[in-house]
Order: C-alpha cells, then structure tokens, then sequence
C-alpha cells in the first residue's frame, strides 16, 4: 500500500524549533519530490517548500514567507521526509502534511500522509 | 511568486446542480495548474493536473479546462460528497501557490 505517514507534531513555545517526519512506503521513493503543505484552523491550504530527488540535486524551495526558517530535508536510505522548523511563530499554528510529486512523469501531489498538528503557543 | 485567485470564494448548491469554479494566476503558468477538493479533517485529494487531465480514480463528473492565465474547475452534476473547499495549485515555476479557495456548500 502506498502510504505517507507524519510524526513528530507537538506543542512549542514561541521561538523554539521542531522537526517533523515523513515515512515513505509502497513506492520507489527515490522518484519522487517529497512536499510540505500546511492549513492553520480556518484558513486555505498553503504550500511550505519541496525537496527533490538525488538527480536533481536534492534542490530545495520554500514560499518566501517563510523567511529561511524552514528547511526540508529527505533520508532515502530510510525513506523518509523531514521538515525542520526554527524560530516558530504563533502563526506557524498549523496542521502539516507532506505529499510527493513524481519527478519524471507528468502529475500532482497525487498521495498525502494524514498529518501532523503543530502548535505554537507559550 | 506567482499570485492566485479564485472565484466565488464560496457557493450554495444543490446535489444535481453543475458548478463552476475559476482560478486566474497573475502571469502565464501555461497549464501547470492543479485542482484539489478539502474535506474537514481529511487529507487534500488530487482531481485535476496538468490544468485538464483527470487523476485515476476520481469521476469523470469532475473535469478541468484553461490555460495560460484562466482556468476552469467543472462538476457537471454536484453529489452530496462533493460538498468540500476546493483550492487550485499552480507548479509552474520552483515556488508554488494554492489559490485561496472555493467552498462549495449545500443549498
């Protein structure tokens, strides 16, 4: 079964860091970009940044907002997706999930995990 | 980045009805552009990539249409578990951007 599966969600003060995780199974992950998108209570969904494959670098982006305190990482020995958040505001208050994109097929973020609830409050 | 807007920002529908939902991006994204229906407490599901084509699995009520600047989200015939926030998502360049929503809501 393909699956997406998040972990690592918590409560943090402001200004602190947390490091989630995503747990690949099912597929050949080493073909796919791994994704962060997050959606605060009562508002739209919002894309965080991506990681992509080996070939290309393992390049990275993130939506300018976020002002460099995310950074995304990924493990494919361990089939695994990483989100490292620093310096947290109370607006980063959110739940996270990651999905892929495959790299060399034309598609959308076509699985996503269930999520993981982050709060930020003091 | 590129900006995306959306349109209506929400609607009231009866199951049967065809709805029509727009999305406009601030530049030509040529039809890198995605449609993704929001339930409460579930997972974001992929309807629409490639600004047309239907993913595997989702019904062909759903279809998608446009490109360049304007596009189109089209449910020919709304049923009761459609009743969802829809959001389309532009991949055009490195950064990407959901539009800010469409809730679709029982009449």
């Amino acid at each position: 079964e393909v699956q997406l599966v998040e972990s690592g969600g918590g409560l943090v003060q402001p200004g602190g860091s947390l490091k989630i995780s995503c747990a690949a199974s099912g597929f050949r992950f080493t073909d796919f970009a791994m994704h962060w998108v997050r959606q605060a209570s009562g508002k739209g969904l919002e894309w965080v940044g991506r990681v992509r494959s080996k070939p290309n670098s393992y390049a990275t982006a993130y939506d300018e907002s976020l002002e460099g305190r995310f950074t995304i990482s990924r493990d494919d020995s361990k089939n695994m997706a990483y989100l490292q958040m620093n310096s947290l505001k109370t607006e980063d208050t959110a739940v996270y999930y990651c999905t892929r994109r495959a790299e060399w097929e034309l598609g959308g973020m076509d699985v996503w995990g269930q999520g993981t609830t982050v709060t930020v409050s003091s | 980045a590129v900006q995306m807007t959306q349109s209506p920002s929400s609607l009231s529908a009866s199951v049967g009805d065809r709805v029509t939902i727009t999305c406009r991006a601030s530049q030509d994204i040529r039809n890198d552009l995605g449609w993704y229906q929001k339930k409460p407490g579930k997972a974001p599901r992929l309807l629409i990539f490639a600004g047309s084509t239907l993913q595997s699995g989702v019904p062909p009520r759903f279809s998608g249409s446009g490109s360049g600047i304007d596009f189109t989200l089209t449910i020919s015939s709304l049923q009761p578990e459609d009743f969802a926030t829809y959001y389309c998502l532009q991949d055009y360049n490195y950064l990407w951007t959901f539009g800010p929503g469409t809730k679709v809501e029982i009449k």
